[in-house]
């Protein structure tokens, strides 16, 4: 069973870039079956599909938020990262990465991390 | 705004039966999958593509879709069963981008 943890500052900036990321294990990023994804949720609100990445780097990002985002991998340790540049309160959420599964056109996400809330706040 | 649509909220009383609906253009061409989320908890996939659980889910969830409307349902709610449920699939233009619903609060009575 694979297990994804998101680490990173719980604090930032406006103005500043958020950076996460997410630690695999019991699975490799190197799989060509999976899309490794991002997805928060606000407090109080519902989930925000934000992107994913293949192991061949190809990525693909929420269109509303494709100008301040970059998704990366890293397979020498087995994560892969989000970017998230000139935060705004906005911005706060619950940000989760998970394994995306294709079946029917589709991803789905079997598994996920527990979250990790960032802040953004001077 | 979300490109598919859910009530906000749906209740229903122990032991019968609740349907929870998602509408949406591309759900004319995709099966859209079913998270179920508890406060606090990462959400879990409970229903996906045709009418699929995963390991472990209980056989009282069951999915379909019809035209532009994906549907959940469970028969026979347990009290455990109280969450919010998101609904997700590819976007309408089809360009394999995710996209959820913006979920529905499921109260058990």
């Amino acid at each position: 069973q694979v297990q994804l943890q998101e680490s990173g500052p719980g604090l930032v900036k406006p103005s500043e870039t958020l950076s996460l990321t997410c630690t695999v294990s019991g699975g490799s990023v190197s799989s060509g079956s999976y899309y490794w994804s991002w997805i928060r949720q606000p407090p109080g609100k519902g989930l925000e599909w934000i992107g994913y990445i293949y192991y061949s780097g190809s990525t693909n990002y929420n269109p509303s938020l494709k100008s301040r985002v970059t998704i990366s991998v890293d397979t020498s340790k087995n994560q892969f990262s989000l970017k998230l540049s000139s935060v705004t309160a906005a911005d706060t959420a619950v940000y989760y990465c998970a394994r995306g599964f294709p079946e029917d056109g589709v991803l789905r996400y079997f598994d996920w991390g527990q979250g990790t809330l960032v802040t953004v706040s001077s | 705004s979300s490109e598919l649509t859910q009530d906000p909220a749906v209740s229903v009383a122990l032991g019968q039966t609740v349907r929870i609906t998602c509408q949406g253009d591309s759900l004319r061409s995709y099966y859209a999958s079913w998270y179920q989320q508890k406060p606090g908890q990462a959400p879990v996939l409970v229903i996906y593509g045709k009418n699929n659980r995963p390991s472990g889910i209980p056989d009282r969830f069951s999915g379909s879709s019809s035209g532009n409307t994906a549907s959940l349902t469970i028969t026979g709610a347990q009290a455990e069963d109280e969450a919010d449920y998101y609904c997700n699939s590819r976007d309408s233009s089809g360009n394999h981008l995710g996209v959820f619903g913006g979920g529905t609060k499921l109260t058990v009575l």
